[in-house]
Parts: C-alpha cells; structure tokens; sequence
C-alpha cells in the first residue's frame, strides 16, 4: 500500500458524459500527479499539482482538468468524454514535486461506452 | 529529446533463473533514475532509485545498473519468482523535473 488513495475504483458512463477522479495523497507529500495509461501503453503523464498551484501539464486534452485543494487532495474531471478515453487513471505523490520519487495510487479504471 | 525506452516488450524466464531488464535513455543530462513494478490491475509500485553519481545500487533481490557512457539502466532480479510476473517501467528525471517514464518490459515467469 502506497498511502496514495484513488476512487472511485470502477466508472462506467456513456459519451458525452462527464465524470470526477478523487486523489488523496500520501501524508505529507505536497505534489499530486495524474496519469493515463491506455491498453498496453505506458504511462503518459497529464497533469501535476504542488501545494495547490499546477507546476507542470503534460499530453492532457483540453476536455480534461484537474485542481488541488488546500487539503491536498486533487480531483481530475474529464468531460465531453469519448470513447478513446477508456483507460487507466492513475495519481501519484511525491513530497516536493521536483522529480523524486513518486509513489502511486491503485488507479481508477474508466469504461466509457 | 526526452525519451525512455525498453529494449524488449516482453521476457520470459524461468522461476528460479535471473532476470535483467533494460532500459536506454536519451538525456544525458538526467541525474535520477527509477524502476517501477506494475502488476495486473494495480498501480505501479516503486522497486529502486539510482542517482547519476552512482554505477550500481543494490536492493532485496534486485540490482540496478546505470552505465553512463551508452546511457543504458539496467533491473536485475535474482532467484526470478512467480511473484515477479510484472511490467517493469524504468522512469528517468528530465532537466524539467519531471519523470519520464518508458514503454514498459512485460516479465513472464515460468513455473
């Protein structure tokens, strides 16, 4: 157990929809890092947050956002979803968000239909 | 350019046998390096770090090799066990800070 915590676990919607991931992250760490990883692809990094400011976007669509609250925990809202957006989402921590190591949650796995 | 990459998709081996996982980069720059272990279904899970200033770092059952010079990082696994049947991601520190990840090496590990 990483002390990272994701959910929901499981999201099945339909297109067009739009749904909310919820991070939690490991006591202390101030960064949060979004994920998504596709059938066999790796991970390809979307978003990262530190102490509630985005530090750093990576490959994520402009239908996408995510923001940090002042607890830390960090929500991801994809929206206008699409069928090529079925995949692994995953967030990670990390203490100080300068390329440490991050440690990453179980995933929230996203069906849409 | 930022690039991680895995010389093999997938490797197979014996339980019992050795494993070594390998991994290029392309930033000679990058001063940190990570593997990480994705079993079906979970998320990946931290295995070992190598600072650049090091060739060689050890662990329980596993050693990580950083060769500079052909910028190449290398997981060993000793004494392969069923347990070990992963993705394997090596992840790289880029001069932006972020964690560059690769491909992935699917290890198979046969009974």
């Amino acid at each position: 157990d990483s002390g990272v915590t994701q959910t929901p676990k499981h999201l099945i919607t339909a297109t067009g929809q739009r749904v909310t991931l919820r991070c939690s992250p490991r006591s202390g760490d101030l960064s949060v890092y979004w994920y998504q990883q596709s059938l066999d692809q790796g991970l390809q990094f979307l978003i990262q947050y530190y102490n509630g400011e985005e530090r750093a976007k990576g490959n994520i669509l402009e239908r996408f956002s995510a923001q940090q609250f002042p607890d830390l925990h960090s929500e991801l809202n994809l929206s206008s979803l699409e069928l090529g957006d079925s995949a692994l989402y995953f967030c990670a921590s990390s203490v100080e968000g300068q390329g440490e190591t991050q440690y990453f949650g179980p995933g929230t796995r996203l069906l849409v239909l | 350019g930022e690039s991680v990459g895995l010389h093999l998709p997938t490797l197979s081996v014996q339980e019992g046998d050795n494993s070594i996982i390998n991994c290029a980069y392309s930033n000679s720059a990058s001063d940190y390096f990570i593997w990480y272990k994705q079993e079906s279904g979970k998320g990946p899970q931290f295995i070992i770090d190598i600072r650049s200033n090091m060739d060689k770092r050890q662990g329980q059952r596993v050693t990580v090799l950083l060769n500079k010079t052909v910028k190449h990082l290398s997981l060993q696994i000793a004494a392969t066990q069923p347990g070990d049947s992963a993705v394997y991601f090596c992840a790289e520190k880029s001069n932006t800070g972020k964690l560059i990840f690769g491909q992935g090496t699917t290890l198979q590990v046969k009974p």
